[in-house]
């Protein structure tokens, strides 16, 4: 069984705060995608990697595939209430298929 | 101009009745998606059409049965509802069908079975 593991779980920070989310498995992907959704509405991706050690920016939210192509990582500078959702990372894997993380629930205070 | 819609966005049933819910995308992709988000908002894709051709059937109850009646439609109908079935499905579509080609997501449809 493929497994994405994303972590933490659940973050709850001050805005203004940075954090960092990770995207952890065993398998290869050849890339990788991460969607925010916020309540009562479906995902909305994000960005795209492809490239292994491959960063992508967008704003104030920096993407990273690992140079192996196994991880990624998604780190969010001075964060802001908006910036609350639930994130979601889906790593593309050779039979068409699409393995998703469980997601991180972020929430952003004022 | 919603890209991917679909309806109704809720939907509370009793067990053992039969429900459909509709999608419909007007982006022009040649790939459509049912998924299941259960209340751990874990998603799990259960059906994938490509141009009407039903490409992944995950081991979903054969209570489920999608049709796709032309590229731009994927509806789904449920027979004989359970209490496990209730959760949020997804209908999402996507351009190609092939190595994670970026998914586009309906708001959803929230569906109880009491």
């Amino acid at each position: 069984t493929q497994l994405l593991e994303q972590s933490p779980q659940f973050l709850s920070i001050q805005e203004g705060e940075n954090l960092t989310v990770y995207c952890n498995s065993s398998s290869v992907f050849s890339s990788l995608q991460w969607y925010r959704q916020e309540p009562g509405e479906g995902p909305v991706l994000l960005v795209t990697v492809v490239t292994g050690g491959e960063v992508k920016k967008l704003k104030r939210l920096t993407f990273q595939f690992g140079d192996a192509r196994k991880d990624s990582s998604l780190h969010i500078t001075a964060a802001q209430p908006g910036d609350t959702g639930l994130y979601l990372c889906a790593g593309a894997v050779s039979n068409y298929q699409l393995i998703w993380g469980a997601g991180t629930k972020l929430i952003i205070k004022p | 101009d919603t890209a991917v819609s679909q309806t109704p966005k809720y939907l509370v049933t009793q067990m053992g009745n039969d429900k459909s819910i509709k999608c419909e995308q007007n982006l022009g992709h040649d790939t459509m998606y049912w998924y299941k988000q259960d209340s751990k908002k874990f998603l799990k894709i259960m059906f994938s059409y490509n141009n009407k051709e039903l490409i992944i059937n995950e081991t979903v109850p054969n209570r489920f049965s999608p049709k796709s009646p032309d590229k731009a439609h994927l509806n789904l109908h449920i027979n004989s509802l359970e209490l496990g079935d209730s959760a949020v499905y997804f209908c999402a579509s996507s351009q190609e069908s092939g190595l994670g080609s970026p998914l586009h997501f309906g708001n959803g449809t929230r569906l109880t079975v009491t």
